[in-house]
C-alpha cells in the first residue's frame, strides 16, 4: 500500500524559504523507474506542477520555478524535499507530494498516489 | 509557456453524458491523463494513457484522443461525480508535467 504526507511548516513569511517534506511507504526510491512529484494549488485555483525527482536522481522543474526550487531525496528514510526561496503571498497554496508513475524517458508521467497535502501560507 | 486548455465548467443533469475537453498543441504526441478533485481532498487518477482506466475506477469514466484534444466522458452522470476534473500532460519535448486549468463539472 502506497502512502504519501507532507510536512512542514504551515506559515511562512515573504522572502522567507519554505522546506517541505515527503515522507512515503510503500515503495522505494532506489527502485528503477520510481520518482516523486510535488504539486501545489492555490486556493481555489488549478494545479500547478512543480518538480518531480526520480531514483536515479534526475530532477525536472517547471521551467516557470526553477530558480527558485531545490529538490532532493532521501532514500534511507524514505524521504522527498522540497525546497523553494523567496516566499511571496502568491505562494500561498496547498502543496502536494505524488508517486510518479509512468515510462522512463519517454515523457509518460504520472501521478497515481497522492499525499493529503499541506496548506501554506505565505503572510507578514 | 506550454498550457493545456480546458472549458472551466460544464454541468449535465444525472444520468446524462459529460464530456470535458482539453486541448494542446502537443497532445498527438503526448499521452494525457485525468484528475477527479472533490473538495477539500487530493486528486485522484481516473485516466492515464489516454483511455486506460485505474483498477478501482467506474467504467463510466472513459477517455479518448483525436489530435490536438482528448476527452474526458463520463457516462450515465451521477451526483457523486460532481467535482474539479484536470487533464495532465507533458510539453512536446515530454520534458515537463503541465496540468490544465481545470473543469468544474456541475450535476444539475
Amino acid at each position: 500500500q502506497i502512502t504519501l504526507k507532507e510536512s512542514g511548516p504551515t506559515l511562512v513569511k515573504p522572502t522567507q524559504t519554505l522546506t517541505l517534506t515527503c515522507t512515503f511507504s510503500g515503495f522505494s526510491l532506489s527502485t528503477s523507474g520510481v520518482g516523486v512529484g510535488w504539486i501545489r494549488q492555490p486556493p481555489g485555483k488549478a494545479l500547478e506542477w512543480l518538480a518531480l525527482i526520480y531514483w536515479d536522481d534526475d530532477k525536472r522543474y517547471s521551467p516557470s520555478l526553477k530558480s527558485r526550487l531545490t529538490i532532493t531525496k532521501d532514500t534511507s528514510k524514505n524521504q522527498v524535499v522540497l525546497t523553494m526561496t523567496n516566499m511571496d503571498p502568491v505562494d500561498t497554496a496547498t502543496y502536494y507530494c505524488a508517486h510518479r508513475q509512468g515510462d522512463y524517458g519517454s515523457g509518460v508521467n504520472y501521478f497515481d498516489y497522492w499525499g493529503q497535502g499541506t496548506l501554506v501560507t505565505v503572510s507578514s | 509557456s506550454y498550457e493545456l486548455t480546458q472549458p472551466p465548467s460544464v454541468s449535465v443533469s444525472p444520468g446524462q453524458t459529460a464530456r470535458i475537453t482539453c486541448s494542446a498543441d502537443a497532445l498527438p504526441k503526448q499521452y494525457a491523463y485525468w484528475y477527479q478533485q472533490k473538495p477539500g481532498q487530493a486528486p485522484v487518477l481516473v485516466i492515464y494513457k489516454d483511455s486506460e482506466r485505474p483498477s478501482g475506477i467506474p467504467e463510466r469514466f472513459s477517455g479518448s484522443s483525436s489530435g490536438t484534444t482528448v476527452t474526458l466522458t463520463i457516462s450515465g452522470v451521477q451526483a457523486e461525480d460532481e467535482a474539479d476534473y484536470y487533464c495532465q500532460s507533458a510539453d512536446s519535448s515530454g520534458t515537463f508535467v503541465v496540468f490544465g486549468g481545470g473543469t468544474k463539472l456541475t450535476v444539475l
